[in-house]
């Protein structure tokens, strides 16, 4: 148990559908982090939340919005995703003031776009 | 910009043997270095982590040493165990921000 929980661990979707992916920390963080983990390519980070307002948006497509209600919830909607979506989500938190910035992640979403 | 270089896998070895795993970074500031382990089906675990030059993080029998002169941070344990097959991933922490440099990871079978 790392303190950061993602649901649903598997998710199928077709290209039409909507759905959600969500993101929860039990660490009193204050930073939470959408990355994309594919085959053969290093991580990328998709969003940064910092006291629930978001700080970073790696260029990412439009069908996919975060949401932070506060500082232990992120979500990522999603919809009408691509199959080159299809990857492992994760989601990550960290204690801003923590000059060591040490990142905590959760076990991640695997997402197959049909 | 910052970047992170690993060596490519799938790095194969039997029990008991010892491990290396390159890492090199470049970098403006002075970023931490970090090693994460991920196993099958779960998310990445933080390894071991060093926040300044010439600092030995370790864990679980894992060593790195933050080298700045050759900017390194080469994973090492003396004597591996099936149970550590897993994919390694070295990373930076940007100096003076939150965000992390991701190498695109190492996967080692270690074998009975």
């Amino acid at each position: 148990e790392t303190g950061v929980t993602q649901t649903p661990r598997h998710l199928v979707m077709g290209m039409t559908n909507k759905k959600s992916l969500k993101c929860e920390q039990h660490l009193g963080h204050n930073a939470m982090y959408w990355y994309k983990q594919s085959a053969k390519k290093p991580l990328e980070l998709m969003f940064v939340y910092n006291f629930k307002e978001q700080t970073e948006n790696n260029s990412v497509p439009s069908r996919f919005s975060p949401e932070c209600p506060n500082s232990s919830h992120l979500f990522l909607h999603l919809h009408t995703l691509q199959p080159e979506d299809s990857a492992l989500y994760l989601c990550a938190s960290s204690q801003v003031q923590d000059l060591r910035n040490i990142q905590y992640f959760g076990a991640g979403t695997r997402l197959s776009v049909l | 910009g910052d970047s992170v270089t690993q060596m490519e896998g799938p790095v194969t070895l039997s029990e008991e043997a010892f491990l290396t795993i390159n890492c090199t970074y470049t970098a403006t500031g002075y970023p931490s270095l970090f090693w994460y382990v991920q196993y099958p089906g779960e998310g990445l675990q933080l390894l071991l982590k060093a926040t300044k030059a010439d600092d030995k993080g370790s864990n679980k029998g894992f060593e790195a040493t933050y080298r700045k002169e050759t900017t390194s941070f080469h994973l090492e344990k003396g004597s591996v165990q099936v149970s550590d097959s897993a994919v390694y991933f070295c990373a930076l922490s940007v100096s003076g921000t939150y965000k992390y440099i991701f190498g695109t990871g190492t996967r080692l079978k270690v074998l009975a």
